[in-house]
């Protein structure tokens, strides 16, 4: 049980574009959803965190006009990446939980190439 | 704010232990992970410390000392598919993971 799936896995834009990333748990309901950035060879950043229903909260540093974040149910979040540039190239990793686990279940990543 | 060291590489001959240390100063805490991660891929669950002491989970064992803020993850009867990235991660009172850079182990014949 607790698998987390991510759509695409990955995606190649132009710059300029805006990209959408989704984020789905499979089997349980997700109350809580993080979104990470892991650039090569380093560990993973936390970008924001997201409840069902309510706005995202984003780590210092992230702006949330460019990656916007949508938790719109228990089973689904969508991270967007507006205006993308090549230095928003990099892996994104959702991760979610219920608040009954202890553990969060990490998705199988998105890996962005902004050309 | 959050300070996770742990080392970045370490290198260990198939079927002999390697112990991975990591000390964290943390705001709060509430709970410390352990990931495995293969490159290009996204991490896995390898453990869970929050109390003192020694969890045993086969191969892989993890300790947590919280007073003196270490951790460390055993890998015992090392075998070639362990080699990968390890990442030590601290979670704080709302559940937001920060994670130390990770370290590369690389397991020879």
């Amino acid at each position: 049980g607790a698998v987390v799936s991510q759509h695409p896995s990955w995606v190649i834009c132009k710059s300029g574009t805006s990209v959408k990333i989704e984020c789905r748990s499979l089997d349980f309901q997700a109350t809580t959803m993080f979104w990470y950035r892991q650039f090569p060879k380093q560990s993973l950043m936390l970008m924001a965190t997201s409840n069902e229903g309510s706005k995202a909260t984003y780590e210092q540093g992230v702006e949330k006009d460019k990656f916007l974040i949508n938790h719109a149910s228990l089973t689904l979040s969508t991270l967007t990446v507006t205006s993308a540039h090549p230095e928003d190239s990099s892996f994104y990793i959702c991760s979610a939980r219920n608040r009954d686990y202890y553990e969060q279940y990490f998705g199988p990543g998105t890996r962005l190439t902004v050309t | 704010g959050q300070n996770i060291d742990q080392p970045t590489e370490m290198t260990a001959t198939e079927g002999a232990i390697v112990q991975i240390n990591c000390t964290y100063q943390t705001s709060g805490f509430n709970g410390l992970f352990w990931y495995q991660q293969h490159a290009g891929e996204a991490p896995t669950f390898l453990s869970y410390n929050v109390l003192d002491g020694l969890e045993e989970k086969g191969r892989f064992s993890s300790f947590l000392s919280r007073s003196k803020g270490y951790s460390y993850l055993l890998l015992k009867e090392l075998q070639m598919k362990d080699s990968a990235s390890y990442l030590c991660a601290v979670r704080d009172e709302d559940y937001k993971l920060s994670f130390g850079a990770g370290t590369t182990v690389t397991v020879r014949a």
